[in-house]
């Protein structure tokens, strides 16, 4: 059983250039989550999707960022002329359909944004 | 806003003592909490997870401690290994929401 997948795992872009990255969940996980670490700091919370759905959009920054989670294939975090600023680690995490109470999150190995 | 804190950036323990690492909050509406650990260049990797109707929870080594009235949650690990030297997330939600993670405390087990 295949875990949380993300790719690429590391990503160099310059200023001014898009960047795209791809998580696909876990076989059965219906709830994607993406995360940015940059560095010394914790984990932000940035979106909850699911299937063509965005559920919690309230960490995504409101320029430049953008997510989905199609019916077929990964769900994708898009950032737009990127900065500087951007350079972090993106995580994504997902989980079945969510019971009653939270349910644990499993996280990809994340990738790697460098903006130059 | 940072609803989760751990105050502790860093924590070094013996080989064989008991590693404690700590979490406060500040949302009395969060009802389920949650241990990541993390390697370097890796995602973090779920470790132990509590509800609020419970106080302590155990597995193996791992315990995790809530303290609802001092929104206050523990990990204690006993006997620490070198193999747990990583950097402790814990993380928080309200009502099956979105989780909100503290800032990380980076565990150094000295053989």
């Amino acid at each position: 059983n295949a875990g949380v997948m993300q790719n690429p795992r590391h990503l160099v872009r310059r200023r001014g250039q898009e960047a795209r990255l791809r998580c696909s969940p876990m076989k059965g996980h219906s709830h994607v989550y993406w995360y940015r670490q940059l560095p010394e700091e914790g984990l932000k919370f940035m979106v909850y999707l699911q299937k063509e759905n965005i559920i919690d959009e309230s960490g995504m920054p409101k320029e430049r960022f953008s997510a989905e989670f199609p019916k077929e294939g990964p769900s994708i975090l898009r950032i737009q002329q990127v900065v500087r600023g951007d350079s972090a680690a993106y995580f994504c995490a997902s989980s079945p359909p969510m019971g009653a109470v939270g349910e644990t999150q499993y996280f990809g190995p994340g990738t790697r944004l460098l903006v130059l | 806003d940072q609803q989760v804190k751990q105050n502790s950036p860093s924590l070094s323990v013996q080989e064989g003592r008991i590693s404690i690492l700590n979490c406060d909050y500040t949302n009395s509406m969060f009802d389920y909490f949650l241990w990541y650990k993390k390697y370097p260049a890796e995602g973090p990797t779920f470790l132990i997870s509590i509800s609020s109707i419970k106080d302590k929870n155990e597995d193996g080594r791992f315990t995790v401690f809530l303290n609802k009235s001092a929104k206050h949650l523990s990990l204690h690990i006993v006997p620490s290994q070198p193999g747990d030297s990583a950097v402790y997330f814990c993380a928080a939600s309200a009502l099956g929401n979105q989780f909100y993670f503290g800032t990380g405390t980076s565990l150094t087990v000295i053989p």
